[in-house]
């Protein structure tokens, strides 16, 4: 049962452009979202997060929207770098502390 | 502040052997995660820990999985016997608290079996 999901195995986009990548989940209990980013060979790090009492988070280049009635949030990244290339997960939490996983979107800047 | 500490970062294992990883979470964080992260697939949740004890071990295969976290501190995940199919990144995560706590990653424990 795939509570959170990301339909795009894999986004390429042109440096200095946007990259935008999408995640939607099932469980309307989940109320704290979260991006990673991972590097092949390291752990995921944490990007950016936001609270469903929220619709919009920026941080930098980073910016997190979050549409409650859709089950759906995406990750702006603008402008993309090279160095942004890597696998990007979302996931969320609800009250137990527990965190669910999309399957991830591998994103390439190409110079 | 130090990270999520995990070892070892690489073992290769013949099926039916067994394996063990070790775990120190970030100081102060009471939530150990063990996650298990097929090729190809976001990470899955083997087993939460509040403190020392378990919070949600549903998709743990307990007939060859287990894991403890004596004192609230470090943790310890075991296969026996381990199969093919177990071959994947094991993460282990720590957090402080719900709801604006992120989850902190180890750099994981890849484990090949053949």
């Amino acid at each position: 049962d795939q509570q959170v999901k990301q339909n795009s195995p894999s986004l390429s986009v042109q440096e200095g452009r946007i990259s935008i990548l999408n995640c939607d989940y099932t469980n309307s209990m989940f109320d704290y979202f979260l991006w990673y980013k991972k590097y092949p060979a390291e752990g995921p790090t944490f990007l950016i997060s936001i609270s469903s009492i929220k619709d919009k988070n920026e941080d930098g280049r980073f910016t997190v929207f979050l549409n409650k009635s859709a089950k759906h949030l995406s990750l702006h990244i603008v402008p993309s770098q090279p160095g942004d290339s890597a696998v990007y997960f979302c996931a969320a939490s609800g009250p137990g502390n527990q965190f669910y996983f999309g399957t991830g979107t591998s994103l390439t800047v190409i110079p | 502040e130090a990270g999520v500490a995990q070892s070892p970062r690489y073992k290769i294992i013949e099926k039916r052997q067994s394996v063990a990883f070790w775990c120190n979470p970030i100081s102060g964080h009471a939530t150990l995660y063990w996650y298990q992260q097929i090729l190809g697939q976001g990470p899955k949740l083997l087993i939460q820990f509040q403190n020392n004890g378990v919070v949600d071990d549903s998709q743990l295969p307990k007939d060859r999985f287990s894991a403890e976290r004596l004192k609230g501190v470090d943790s310890t995940l075991k296969i026996q016997p381990a199969k093919l199919e177990d071959s994947a990144v094991y993460l282990c995560a720590s957090t402080r608290e719900h709801p604006t706590g992120e989850l902190f990653f180890g750099e994981g424990s890849r484990l090949t079996v053949l």
